[in-house]
């Protein structure tokens, strides 16, 4: 059965700095990932995803995310935050199934 | 466009009652996914419709169910409630099925307590 772990429940970073947010997954098969962010009070909105080709993709709001095969794993990162970045992530996979959601990684960036 | 709209947006019940949640798919969207997100749990697939259709269904118990109507909105119910299903359940709509490959949006989802 697939699985998703983010390793860090929290990442604080101060504005400017850049972020890496952790995200390994389990799976037996071909597998599509996702990123999703979360404001407060808020539904989720895609970052980014992959399915196929390139294994750096490329997001919305400067983020983009590497898709390594033998390390399962699927690291966000975004090289200089801002204060509005601060939110609740969640990686996801999909094996041609519905979505398996991580725990989530709440990154506040700090002034 | 619209985004995917959910009522109400926040609930409070007592043990024992039922409560109907409804969601509104972007216009022309016809497949309805819902998931419950907890503290604990994190975010869980409950199931996903598209025509009408249920497609997929989590590991849920009998008491949460969901129907879709003709004009893509959805429903899910859930019966006779236990405190833990306070949850925030959210609403994800796409064109197709297929949820592996065609991009959900997230509705801003229903907050509810059960007391």
């Amino acid at each position: 059965a697939q699985s998703v772990t983010q390793l860090d429940s929290q990442v604080p970073v101060f504005e400017e700095a850049p972020v890496e947010l952790r995200c390994n997954y389990s799976s037996s098969v071909s597998v599509y990932l996702f990123w999703y962010v979360q404001y407060p009070n808020q539904g989720l909105q895609l970052l980014l995803k992959y399915l196929s080709g390139s294994t750096l993709v490329k997001g919305i709001n400067g983020f983009e995310a590497e898709f390594n095969k033998s390390q399962t794993s699927f690291h966000l990162r975004k090289p200089s935050v801002h204060i509005s970045d601060t939110a609740e992530y969640f990686c996801a996979v999909s094996e041609n199934t519905p979505l398996v959601f991580g725990k989530g990684t709440r990154l506040s960036v700090i002034a | 466009k619209a985004g995917v709209t959910q009522t109400p947006r926040y609930l409070i019940k007592t043990r024992g009652q039922q409560v109907t949640l409804s969601c509104s798919p972007i216009s022309g969207h016809r497949s309805v996914s819902w998931y419950q997100q907890t503290p604990g749990q994190g975010l869980q697939f409950l199931f996903e419709y598209f025509s009408e259709t249920q497609r997929n269904k989590g590991n849920f118990p009998g008491r949460f169910s969901g129907r879709q109507f003709s004009n893509s909105r959805s429903e899910m119910n859930v019966s006779t409630l236990e405190l833990g299903d306070s949850a925030l359940y959210l609403c994800a709509s796409s064109l197709a099925s297929g949820i592996n490959t065609d991009t959900q949006y997230f509705g801003p989802g229903t907050r509810l307590t059960v007391l």
